[in-house]
């Protein structure tokens, strides 16, 4: 994806709220799509994930929605808390080609206002 | 069980030095990917093994980095000549199966600064 530096895009929510973070991704081929977390010094934590065949995936307090008609993933988390304040990273695939890696987005960051 | 350990957790390199990276996938996970992460910015592959097959080695940026993984396990990436541009977080992941679909487990990562 496009790298936008140091200036992630961020959301800023209050404790209680739900949140939804977006994400483009341009590859019409890609079938498989990983929602996951980053928080500050620790890889990246797999959140929940969603195969193309699907449009909707819930887990606990988090939903993944897919259009693939206008290429759009969003992760919704319900009732937010401090401990979800971390980068979201979307990330696809295209799960049978040679290419086996994730293909990342530049990320969004969440604050959580308690 | 354990995750994807890396180590070191940092490392401070000059300009020119080589530098190793270790990873440790998670016992039984046939596939190990190698990611960078630069300050802010999101994951760039780097390289795929699986198995006994050839690594997919497209993302690396130079030939001065170059990875293996022995015995189908452990995986050192290495650099060569550092450049300062080089410095980043180096991530590596492991999933259970040969297929993209397969959710991958990243490790902690290596901070690496080359000053």
């Amino acid at each position: 994806g496009e790298s936008v530096g140091l200036h992630l895009p961020t959301l800023s929510v209050q404790e209680g709220d739900n949140s939804i973070i977006n994400c483009a991704y341009s590859n019409s081929a890609s079938d498989y799509f990983i929602w996951y977390k980053q928080e500050s010094g620790k890889g990246p934590q797999f959140i929940i994930d969603i195969r193309s065949n699907m449009d909707k995936r819930q887990g606990q307090r988090v939903t993944v929605l897919l259009n693939k008609t206008v290429k759009h993933l969003s992760l919704q988390i319900a009732a937010t808390q401090p401990g979800d304040s971390a980068v979201y990273f979307c990330a696809e695939n295209i799960g049978d080609t040679g290419r086996r890696a994730l293909t990342f987005g530049s990320g969004t960051r969440l604050q959580v206002q308690p | 069980g354990a995750g994807v350990s890396q180590s070191p957790s940092n490392k401070v390199t000059e300009k020119g030095k080589d530098v190793e990276l270790r990873c440790d996938p998670i016992s039984g996970h046939t596939a190990l990917y190698w990611y960078r992460q630069s300050l802010g910015q999101g994951l760039e592959f780097l390289i795929y093994f699986q198995g006994n097959s050839a690594p997919d080695k497209s993302g690396l940026p130079s030939d001065r980095f170059s990875a293996e993984r022995t015995g189908g396990s452990v995986s050192t990436l290495t650099i060569q000549r550092t450049q300062q541009e080089d410095s980043a977080v180096y991530l590596c992941a492991s999933s259970p199966v040969s297929s993209g679909t397969d959710t991958q487990y990243f490790g902690p990562g290596t901070r690496l600064t080359v000053l």
